[in-house]
């Protein structure tokens, strides 16, 4: 159980272009998702939350115009990268919030690997 | 959130008992504290979480003292393939603060055979 999924997991777009990255719960319901970068030897930073219905939250310094996300079910949430630069490859980690009991977990996706040229 | 620290690195032999420790000297009442495990280009992996006094499955143990201000995470036997990036974090439910997990540093645990 508690199974996320990422699309694609992994990419590689010219610089101007946006990228699409897809997350869903494969197994249960998500009313809340995170999004996270990381940069290779450095930890998670977490971007945004992501909120069934609603807008997503952004984390202080992360341009909510550039990396657009949208969570229209309770399975699925996507964040576009939109006019890509070299700067914003990375490793993209999406992650779901499930229960594990006595309280919510962090259930997190394989990640997917951005590249921009 | 309550900040963690974790020792940067640890090396360890296969078949080794390994504890790694986490300080979370500003966890709140209502926090739980988790662990994951990350393996190179993979997302994190959920190992184990706690409140209080001692947690055990079939991977680990945490074990957590009265006053919740650090928590120890124990691997039984380590294997090569343990040999990853383990992270402790400390999160309120999702209700009070949205399941919001900020992740620290994490211990670079690399066991040699």
């Amino acid at each position: 159980g508690a199974v996320v999924s990422q699309h694609p997991s992994w990419v590689i777009c010219k610089s101007g272009t946006s990228v699409k990255i897809e997350c869903r719960s494969l197994d249960f319901q998500a009313t809340t998702m995170f999004w996270y970068r990381q940069f290779p030897k450095q930890s998670l930073m977490l971007m945004a939350t992501s909120n069934e219905g609603s807008k997503a939250t952004y984390e202080q310094g992360v341009e909510k115009d550039k990396f657009l996300i949208n969570h229209a079910s309770l399975t699925l949430s996507t964040l576009t990268v939109t006019s890509a630069h070299p700067e914003d490859s990375s490793f993209y980690i999406c992650s779901a919030l499930g229960s594990s009991g006595r309280t919510d977990t962090q259930y997190f996706g394989p990640g997917t690997r951005l590249t921009v040229l | 959130l309550a900040k963690t620290t974790q020792p940067i690195s640890m090396d360890s032999y296969e078949g080794q008992e390994v504890n790694i420790t986490c300080s979370h000297n500003n966890i709140a009442t209502n926090d739980y504290i988790t662990w994951y495990q990350q393996f190179p280009s993979q997302g994190p992996r959920f190992i184990i979480q706690g409140y209080k006094t001692k947690v055990t499955n079939e991977v680990a143990s945490l074990f957590i003292p009265a006053d919740r201000k650090s928590s120890t995470l124990s691997l039984p036997r380590v294997s090569l393939s343990d040999t990853a990036v383990y992270y402790c974090l400390v999160g309120d439910s999702p209700y009070n603060q949205g399941g919001k997990l900020i992740f620290g540093q994490g211990t670079e645990l690399s066991v040699k055979p």
